[in-house]
């Protein structure tokens, strides 16, 4: 099994574009998280899905927007990229078995806005 | 609402050495709790996790952490770091309400191991 897979692993793009982060997993898990990580920070929580067509925001939305029309896909669009969006993304899954089960991370993309 | 503090930013430590990572907590139920490393370019990896039983529990790579009720701690342990041990190394609370779940993470230790 490939896991949580992420697409691209770098990009740099211009203030103003936009541009979409691919998540994809084959565990066949409901719940699917987006972070960004930010130095001295940590990682906050961006949007998840606990299941196809739903989708909540997390701590950090804004300038953010997610879709969920599959199990195996959540893609995140940046629509007005912005220096503050400079930062290394993860995208997680959880199988949501039990609550002590941990998260599956994927390697990240890693963003400059310039 | 959950909070999860990691006290010390950056650790140094000899190779050999013990390691110690402390990580603080706040939350109003029981809490799931664990440990996550990365290294560099990498995604997050579990090391361990702790929900009830066994208050000090034992992990991959040689790592162990100790639950505090009292003082909302569960702080990181390794008796003898590798030098492949140089990571960064995040503790992370497991939120939980009806029909939702999500993970709620400190800011991070990063441990440099010197020869």
């Amino acid at each position: 099994n490939a896991g949580v897979t992420q697409t691209p692993k770098f990009r740099i793009l211009k203030i103003g574009q936009s541009m979409t982060l691919q998540c994809t997993q084959d565990m066949n898990h409901n719940y699917m998280y987006w972070y960004r990580q930010d130095p001295g920070m940590g990682l906050k929580l961006i949007y998840y899905s606990v299941g196809a067509g739903i989708t909540d925001k997390g701590e950090v939305p804004n300038g953010y927007n997610v879709s969920r029309s599959t199990t195996e896909d959540f893609p995140l669009r940046l629509e007005l990229a912005a220096p503050s969006q400079t930062s290394v993304y993860f995208c997680a899954s959880w199988a949501a078995s039990s609550y002590n089960s941990p998260l599956h991370f994927g390697n990240g993309t890693r963003l400059t806005v310039t | 609402a959950q909070s999860v503090t990691q006290p010390d930013i950056h650790i140094t430590v000899s190779e050999g050495a013990s390691l110690e990572l402390r990580c603080n907590y706040s939350y109003g139920a029981t809490p799931y709790l664990f440990w996550y490393v990365q290294s560099p370019g990498q995604g997050l990896q579990l090391l361990l996790k702790y929900f009830s039983g066994d208050t000090l529990v034992q992990g991959i790579k040689g790592f162990e952490a100790e639950f505090k009720r009292s003082q909302s701690s569960f702080n990181l342990r390794k008796p003898s770091v590798h030098w492949s041990d140089a990571a960064e190394y995040f503790c992370a609370v497991g939120v939980v309400v009806p029909n939702d779940y999500k993970l709620s993470f400190g800011a991070g230790t990063t441990v440099t191991v010197r020869a």
